[in-house]
């Protein structure tokens, strides 16, 4: 499968703990993205890759919020010190940042945080 | 914020008949898209139509938009029980990240 695919699909945590998700794109792109989603609403953006370099961060990415895509390859977010608001599923995507302005992204499944 | 609106927020038909969402926009756009998204999964690209296209096809899906209006709609013809799922329209707002509307949640019932 050539898809995105995102590790854990489900996260259970207790308040106060930190947890990090991983995020592997299409092989061939070199945009990744980091979207929330809560229950009955849309995406919102978090944050953009473009290679290694972190190029856009949403008012929503708190400080306690991190994520980093090393290589250029897959990426991390990870949230310090949880709280219940945090609960939602985070949705990474990818897409090839040629010079179309199609602009397509191919979201992976997403990962689901609980924060008790 | 968000810069679509879909409308309905939630529609409800019989297996066959056709499915229409529209979505409206606030900001000049290069490019809109509809994704779909089944229960608890991710999204799934649908369509994209251009800023200088005005109707597009794909399968059973036909999409429209309006620059002048800044809106879109999606209709879903023959629709299958398969179909139920949340639509999204999706803008990309400073040439790279999609701003999502709030969706329509389609059943189609068998």
């Amino acid at each position: 499968d050539t898809g995105v695919s995102q590790d854990p699909r489900h996260k259970i945590t207790k308040r106060g703990q930190n947890v990090t998700f991983r995020c592997d794109p299409i092989s061939e792109h070199n945009r990744l993205y980091w979207y929330r989603q809560t229950l009955g609403q849309g995406p919102e953006f978090l944050t953009y890759f473009q290679n290694e370099a972190q190029l856009e961060k949403s008012r929503l990415l708190s400080d306690r919020f991190s994520a980093e895509r090393p290589k250029g390859s897959f990426s991390t977010l990870e949230i310090q010190r949880t709280e219940q608001g945090d609960s939602a599923m985070y949705l990474c995507a990818s897409s090839w940042g040629g010079a179309s302005v199609r602009n397509e992204q191919f979201f992976g499944p997403g990962t689901r945080l609980t924060v008790l | 914020s968000q810069q679509g609106e879909e409308d309905p927020q939630a529609l409800s038909i019989q297996e066959g008949e056709n499915a229409t969402m529209n979505c409206s926009y606030k900001t000049s756009i290069n490019n809109l898209q509809w994704y779909r998204q089944n229960s608890g999964r991710g999204l799934v690209h649908l369509i994209l139509i251009r800023s200088n296209e005005r109707e597009k096809h794909s399968g059973r899906l036909r999409v429209t938009l309006d620059t002048s209006k800044k809106s879109s709609s999606l209709l879903i013809t023959a629709s299958r029980a398969a179909d139920t799922a949340s639509y999204f329209c999706a803008t990309p707002v400073a040439g790279n990240m999609l701003t999502f509307g709030g969706g329509t949640r389609l059943m189609v019932k068998p």
